[in-house]
C-alpha cells in the first residue's frame, strides 16, 4: 500500500514567519501535486512537480520534488493569515492512474 | 480551466435511505473519475475509481454494495450511498482528469469537484 506521510500534522505560527511542510513516501511517483483546501470546499491545486529535483516557485511558496521522486517539500516565506488551510500532497502513479493523498498538514497563521 | 461540478452540495437524509451524488465534467470528457471520502480535519481517502462503460474499481475496505458507482457517460459519474447510516456522514469529493482524443491522459493534473456534504440522521 502506498503511503504519503506529511509532517507536521498541525502548525500554528505568527504572521511573517517561515515554514516548511514535508511529504514523504517509500514509493516513487511520476508526478506530485500540492493542494490547499478550505473547510467545506474541494482541494485547489497549487502546483504539479514532475521531474526529480525540480523546484517551482509560486509567489511566496516554493515547492521541491525530491531527486528520487519519493518526497517533496513546500516552503512558505513570510506566512500570512490567508495561507491558513489544509495542505495536501498527492502522488500520481502512471501505472495505476491513481492519486494517493498525503495525511495532510493543517496550517493556521495568526495575525 | 477545466471544471468539475457535484450535485447536491449538501444533503441531509434519514437513516436507511439512499442518496445519489452526481459528478460532472463540464467542458471535457472524463473516462475515469475518482471518488474520495473525507472525514473532518482529515485527508482525502480514495474510495473507488469510476471507469466509463465498465465496472468501478474499489479500494480495499470499501463496500461496493454500499457505495454504488455508475459511470454511464463520458461526463457523468454517480455515487449512490445505499441504506445510509450516521457513520456514512462525510464529505464526498470526486475528481477527474482530461483525456485526449485517443483516450490517453493529457495531463497528470486532476480537477476536483466542490464536494458534497452528506449528513445522515
Amino acid at each position: 500500500t502506498q503511503l504519503l506521510e506529511q509532517s507536521p500534522q498541525f502548525l500554528s505560527i505568527q504572521e511573517g514567519e517561515n515554514l516548511t511542510v514535508y511529504c514523504n513516501s517509500s514509493s516513487v511517483f511520476s508526478s506530485l501535486q500540492w493542494y490547499r483546501q478550505e473547510p467545506g470546499e474541494g482541494p485547489v491545486l497549487l502546483v504539479t512537480v514532475v521531474t526529480g529535483g525540480e523546484v517551482k516557485k509560486l509567489k511566496r511558496l516554493t515547492f521541491q520534488f525530491g531527486d528520487a521522486r519519493k518526497d517533496s517539500s513546500l516552503h512558505i516565506t513570510a506566512a500570512q493569515p490567508g495561507d491558513t488551510g489544509l495542505y495536501l500532497c498527492a502522488g500520481f502513479t502512471s501505472g495505476t492512474y491513481k492519486y494517493i493523498f498525503g495525511t495532510g498538514t493543517r496550517l493556521k497563521v495568526l495575525a | 480551466g477545466a471544471v468539475v461540478s457535484q450535485h447536491p452540495s449538501r444533503v441531509i437524509c434519514k437513516s436507511g435511505t439512499s442518496v445519489k451524488i452526481e459528478c460532472r465534467s463540464l467542458d471535457f470528457q472524463a473516462t475515469t473519475m475518482f471518488w474520495y471520502r473525507q472525514f473532518p480535519k482529515k485527508s482525502l481517502m480514495l474510495m473507488a475509481t469510476s471507469n466509463e462503460g465498465s465496472k468501478a474499481t474499489y479500494e480495499q475496505g470499501v463496500e461496493k454494495d454500499k457505495f454504488l458507482i455508475n459511470h454511464a457517460s463520458l461526463t457523468l459519474s454517480t455515487l449512490t450511498v445505499t441504506s445510509a447510516h450516521p457513520e456514512d456522514s462525510s464529505f464526498y469529493i470526486c475528481s477527474t482528469y482530461p483525456v485526449g482524443t485517443s483516450g490517453g491522459i493529457v495531463t497528470d493534473t486532476q480537477y476536483f469537484g466542490p464536494g458534497t456534504r452528506l449528513t445522515v440522521l
